[in-house]
């Protein structure tokens, strides 16, 4: 598997504050995705990063900011933090393999907004 | 965006039988890739198969193996001889081989293995 950390894994808050989530992974993989996880909804996909500096909006990308200032690090920020952004955040990383390069994923941070 | 659908939000399998969960996608596109994931209640997400589309053989991984039917843009998981650790939440995802590097996941399939 590879080596991807999700930092914290846990955490609470209240509505209105900023939250960053940080996604660290040790395999050099040049693409990197934040995703949560809704009941019924499956994994949507908030913002991808294809290199360093180099990000783009996926599905439900609102209300959310992303950065990558190195290939191992992508930090995903709330900036004003809302009860629908209750959610299990996922990051996941692939490589520049091919194509058919597998999506490796994170443990996962439960968020709740209060 | 491509569209992935689970029809089936739960199913059941005795142990040691075999369950089939059924997946389908919506596509122009003649080269993709098509993955199955599982998702243990510790929420780890862990690839389970994956199939190139261009291939006509159905990938299989030990007791996991699918049948593809590209026309059809139908792609199934077929779990033999099931085990209690195979209960989970099973995803299918999408990814295109052309359009960059995003993947489109199905709302998944909560599989409940019986003793």
């Amino acid at each position: 598997d590879a080596g991807i950390t999700q930092s914290p894994r846990h955490k609470v808050t209240e509505t209105g504050t900023p939250v960053t989530l940080r996604c660290h992974q040790t395999e050099n993989h040049r693409y990197m995705y934040w995703y949560r996880q809704d009941p019924g909804h499956g994994l949507r996909l908030i913002h991808y990063s294809y290199g360093v500096k180099d990000t783009d909006k996926g599905e439900v990308s609102d209300g959310y900011s992303v950065s990558r200032s190195k290939t191992e690090d992508f930090l995903l920020t709330l900036e004003s933090a809302t009860s629908s952004q209750t959610s299990v955040y996922f990051c996941a990383t692939s490589g520049q393999g091919g194509w058919g390069d597998t999506q490796y994923f994170g443990p996962g941070t439960r968020l709740t907004v209060l | 965006a491509q569209t992935v659908t689970q029809s089936q939000p739960e199913m059941s399998v005795q142990e040691a039988e075999t369950v089939t969960l059924s997946c389908t996608y919506d596509t122009s596109e003649s080269d993709y890739y098509l993955f199955w994931y599982k998702q243990p209640p510790s929420r780890q997400m862990i690839l389970v198969i994956r199939q190139e589309a261009y291939k006509q053989q159905n990938a299989t991984e030990n007791r996991f193996s699918v049948n593809f039917q590209k026309a059809a843009k139908s792609f199934s998981l077929k779990i033999s001889d099931s085990q209690l650790g195979d209960a989970a939440m099973y995803f299918c995802a999408y990814r295109s081989a052309n359009t960059g590097n995003q993947f489109y996941f199905g709302t998944g399939t909560s599989l409940t293995v019986i003793p």
